[in-house]
């Protein structure tokens, strides 16, 4: 199965709110990305988090990591329409070059 | 603006006709991928270049193949697309070094095979 699994698959919210998305994974890592995807388009890297930091920060993100339970957050402050999009965890299986991506969370935000 | 460029957008071919897209970038990044997008799925990584060293994921299937003929350009051949192969293919590039982990997407190819 696939390294990061996400949830909620889908998450419908209002303009302003806070939505927030959770990637798990399985096998040890060096690192976690956040990537966008709008609508049938390329994905966006986001923010890259490494496995020494707990949080971080970008504008209206906060990415957190707890390798101890395999697992990150994704927390999208004050959404906008504009925010609406697929949201997918990436982490590096512990090494290398390959990248394994989460199924996704599919965010609406409403006008 | 330095990008990655993927021709064509859409593509549309026939059950066992082989097909070629191709992929191109400006950003002068060694590692390049290609990834396999179906609908509402995560992208799954076929294989990635880094630089001329080819590194085929084990469960990629025979069908498809990579060239990668100068930095710039990458190309991913399917020798006999199946209707399983109709997805969206998504070309990615990332550099070595203390950012390698940041991929650089293009649009993505939608492959429809009739």
């Amino acid at each position: 199965s696939q390294q990061g699994e996400e949830d909620p698959q889908a998450l419908s919210i209002q303009e302003g709110e806070n939505a927030t998305m959770n990637c798990s994974y399985k096998t040890s890592i060096n690192n976690l990305q956040w990537y966008r995807q709008n609508s049938g388009r390329g994905l966006v890297h986001l923010i890259l988090i490494r496995s020494n930091e707990r949080e971080k920060h970008s504008g209206r993100l906060r990415v957190t990591l707890d390798t101890s339970k395999k697992s990150s957050s994704l927390l999208i402050t004050a959404s906008r329409a504009a925010d609406t999009a697929s949201y997918f965890c990436a982490t590096d299986g512990g090494g290398g070059f390959k990248t394994i991506f989460g199924a996704g969370t599919r965010l609406f935000v409403k006008a | 603006d330095a990008m990655v460029i993927q021709n064509p957008r859409y593509q549309v071919t026939q059950f066992g006709k082989p097909v070629t897209l191709s992929c191109s970038q400006t950003l002068n990044h060694n590692v390049m991928y290609w990834y396999q997008q179906k609908s509402s799925q995560a992208p799954k990584l076929l294989f990635h270049y880094y630089d001329k060293d080819f590194n085929n994921e084990a469960d990629t299937p025979d069908n498809f193949q990579s060239r990668r003929p100068n930095t710039s350009f990458c190309f991913l051949d399917i020798r006999s697309p199946g209707l399983g192969d109709a997805a969206m293919y998504l070309c990615a590039t990332s550099a070595t070094g203390i950012l390698s982990y940041e991929q650089y997407f293009g649009p993505g190819t939608r492959l429809t095979v009739t």
